[in-house]
C-alpha cells in the first residue's frame, strides 16, 4: 500500500532558527512527491515539488526539500523561519495512473508555530 | 487558465436542507477530487473521479452526500439533507497524470456552515 507518514503533527520554532519538517513515504512505484501550504482560513498552495529531476529541490518563501530514495523521506527544510511561516503543511505522493491506486496519498499534516 | 474554481465561498444553511457545492475543474486534467477539512478529522478525501467517472467514494460519508461529474468541466457534490456535523470546509482538486505538471491543483474551498 501506498502512504504518506509525517512523523510530527506539530512543529515549534523561535523566530529565525531553523526549521525541519519530517515526511517519509512508502510506494512501490517511482513517486512524484510535493509539499503544500495551508496558511490559516485559505486554500493549499503548492510550495515545492520534486520529480525525479534533481534530489534537492527549491521552492517559494526559502523552502527546500531534498528526496532521499534510500531513506524514503522527502523532508522540508528552511534555514531561518519567519513568523509568516506558520501554517499547516501537507506532504504529499501522486502515484501513476496504472498503479491501482488512489493517485493523491496525503499525509495527515504538520501544524508548524513560530515564536517570537 | 484560472485554476480550479468553487463555488459558493461560503454557505450558511439550515439543518435538513439541500446544499450543492460546485467545482470547475482546470481544462485538460483527468482526475478530480473532493475533499472536507475539519479541526477534529483534518483532511478527508470523499471521493475522486478519472475522466469523469466516480474511482472510489468509500470516504463519503453517509448516503446524504452524493457527488457527480456530468462532463470534464463541472462536478458537483451534494448533501441531502444536511446536519450540524456536516460543517467543514470542502474542497476541489484535480490534477494530471501525464506531462510535467502533475501536481494537484486546490480551489479555496466552500465553507459550509449547518446551523
Amino acid at each position: 500500500a501506498q502512504s504518506v507518514t509525517q512523523l510530527d503533527s506539530h512543529v515549534s520554532v523561535s523566530e529565525g532558527t531553523p526549521v525541519l519538517l519530517r515526511c517519509n513515504y512508502s510506494s512501490s512505484y517511482s513517486p512524484s512527491l510535493f509539499w503544500y501550504v495551508q496558511h490559516p482560513n485559505k486554500g493549499l498552495q503548492l510550495l515545492l515539488k520534486y520529480t525525479s529531476a534533481a534530489t534537492l529541490v527549491k521552492g517559494i518563501n526559502g523552502f527546500e526539500a531534498e528526496f532521499k530514495k534510500s531513506e524514503t523521506s522527502f523532508h522540508l527544510t528552511k534555514p531561518s523561519a519567519h513568523m509568516s511561516d506558520a501554517a499547516e503543511y501537507f506532504c504529499v505522493v501522486t502515484l501513476p495512473r496504472n498503479s491501482g491506486n488512489t493517485p493523491l496519498v496525503f499525509g495527515k499534516g504538520t501544524r508548524l508555530s513560530v515564536i517570537a | 487558465d484560472a485554476g480550479v474554481i468553487q463555488s459558493p465561498r461560503h454557505e450558511v444553511t439550515e439543518m435538513g436542507q439541500e446544499v450543492t457545492l460546485r467545482c470547475k475543474p482546470i481544462s485538460g486534467h483527468d482526475y478530480l477530487f473532493w475533499y472536507r477539512q475539519t479541526m477534529m478529522r483534518g483532511l478527508e478525501l470523499l471521493i475522486y473521479f478519472n475522466n469523469n467517472v466516480p474511482i472510489d467514494d468509500s470516504g463519503m460519508p453517509e448516503d446524504r452526500f452524493s457527488a457527480k461529474m456530468p462532463n470534464a468541466s463541472f462536478s458537483t457534490l451534494k448533501i441531502q439533507p444536511s446536519e450540524p456535523r456536516d460543517s467543514a470546509v470542502y474542497f476541489c482538486a484535480s490534477h494530471r497524470t501525464t506531462g510535467v505538471n502533475t501536481e494537484a491543483f486546490f480551489g479555496q474551498g466552500t465553507r459550509l456552515t449547518v446551523v
